[in-house]
């Protein structure tokens, strides 16, 4: 249904693990982000990527490396995490041009547990 | 930059009844108020979005209205049905390139049968 594919959809590792998140759209947009979702901020911006151009830092910990190899594809580089981390992980993707706007698509989410 | 506060942060009614939700934003420059439903356990997905040359805009049963002056806009959903149980974002950006957009909180709507 969505155009917005994340894997894994769940993941749960310990605070000393790596892993990453990936993201792919299927929808010939232009940018990508990440959200993370959690109960105190429902909706947060972390990163931002414009023609594989990092163009948004929110202030977000080194701990949260994203890569962006191409305009369809996004990854989120997880290393020695805390459990405050846990949350879920949203992508998201838009076409960011003047005439279309920043309408963005989200994919279903990862649900990260930090242990 | 850009804040969105929303109102109300809950709101319960009774099935066939209308609901409201309210947001304000900050920056005059803003012009695309997109609202987002999220159902338990799935992705925010886009309902209804308002450019500021409108100041109103329908689809079925969800309306939302914009005041720019005021800096303020409100999703409009009529004869609410269980299944428009969810929250529902609010959301200001200005237009084109690769501004963000900046969400509100939130709001649980519930809606008994």
């Amino acid at each position: 249904e969505t155009g917005v594919t994340q894997t894994p959809r769940h993941l749960v590792m310990g605070m000393t693990n790596k892993k990453s998140l990936k993201c792919e759209q299927h929808l010939g947009h232009n940018a990508m982000y990440w959200y993370k979702q959690s109960a105190k901020k429902p909706l947060e911006l972390m990163f931002v990527y414009n023609f594989k151009e990092q163009t948004e830092n929110n202030s977000v910990p080194s701990r949260f490396s994203p890569e962006c190899p191409n305009s369809s594809h996004l990854f989120l580089h997880l290393h020695t995490l805390q459990p405050e981390d846990s949350a879920l992980y949203l992508c998201a993707s838009s076409p960011a041009t003047a005439l279309s706007g920043n309408t963005i698509y989200f994919g279903e989410g990862s649900w990260l547990t930090v242990v | 930059g850009e804040n969105v506060e929303q109102h109300p942060s809950t709101l319960s009614v009774q099935e066939g009844d209308s609901a409201v939700i309210k947001c304000t934003y900050s920056d005059s420059a803003s012009n695309y108020f997109p609202w987002y439903k999220q159902e338990l356990g799935k992705r925010p997905q886009l309902i209804i979005d308002i450019r500021s040359n409108v100041g109103e805009k329908k689809d079925q049963r969800i309306a939302v209205t914009l005041n720019k002056t005021a800096k303020h806009f409100s999703l409009h959903i009529t004869e609410t049905q269980p299944e428009d149980s969810a929250v529902y974002f609010c959301a200001a950006s200005s237009q084109g390139g690769s501004e963000k957009l900046v969400f509100g909180k939130g709001m649980k709507l519930t809606v008994n049968p």
